[in-house]
């Protein structure tokens, strides 16, 4: 009874493919979320989605487009992938009523070479 | 724009030891400060607090927020080598956004 779940945990691929990654959340949450962590472990917000809208897009390359089908599914499709967007990603979710304690996904860890 | 500073970097304890990690801030619109742990994978939740001066406790691990003074510390008291991990400070603002911290680095020795 995964709460949050990611696949695939992880991607290799070559510079300039697409590739996606799928999220899924269990807990009946209505705002979803990825993250990127870098090298240096540092954790950084790019989407956020609530009800299947977006709310927060950080400054983050047009090649990543989130899509959210319904509200417990939010995937992350990357475009023309660059060595720089090797990292792990996270997804998250989190209750309305308490939407900063944000449930985390086991990660998906990209190498692009 | 939003940013938290965690201090130290990067701790090495031994068994037993009580550690004391830091967390400051700065805020536009302040709602919630949160701690996470981060071991492999996922960063699992620990607490979140909102008012000034109210300790929040779960079992040897604990954490106050100072409102007035822009800061957050996580104790953890007696700890064993499972506490090993990186432990991530959040700023809850605006916008159902998190801000993070670089992390503290805690290794606990036998």
């Amino acid at each position: 009874d995964t709460a949050v779940s990611q696949t695939p945990k992880y991607l290799v691929t070559q510079m300039g493919n697409d590739k996606s990654i799928k999220c899924e959340q269990n807990l009946g949450h209505d705002t979803m979320y990825w993250y990127k962590q870098d090298s240096k472990k540092f954790l950084k917000i790019m989407f956020s989605y609530n009800n299947k809208e977006l709310i927060i897009n950080e400054t983050v390359p047009n090649r990543f487009s989130p899509k959210s089908p319904d509200k417990a599914h939010l995937n992350l499709h990357i475009n023309s992938l660059e060595l720089g967007d090797s990292a792990v990603y996270f997804c998250a979710s989190s209750h309305p009523d308490f939407y900063n304690e944000q449930f985390f996904g086991p990660g998906t860890r990209l190498t692009v070479l | 724009e939003d940013k938290v500073v965690q201090s130290p970097l990067s701790l090495v304890v031994h068994e037993g030891d009580t550690v004391t990690l830091n967390c400051s801030y700065e805020v536009t619109n302040f709602r919630s400060l949160l701690w996470y742990k981060q071991e492999k994978k996922a960063p699992t939740f620990l607490f979140m607090l909102t008012s000034s001066g109210i300790e929040k406790k779960s079992g040897r691990l604990s954490s106050i927020l100072d409102k007035k003074e822009l800061f957050s510390i996580l104790n953890i008291t007696a700890t064993q080598t499972g506490d090993s991990a990186v432990y991530l400070c959040a700023l809850g603002g605006g916008g159902n956004k998190l801000t993070f911290g670089t992390g503290t680095q805690l290794k606990v020795e036998l």
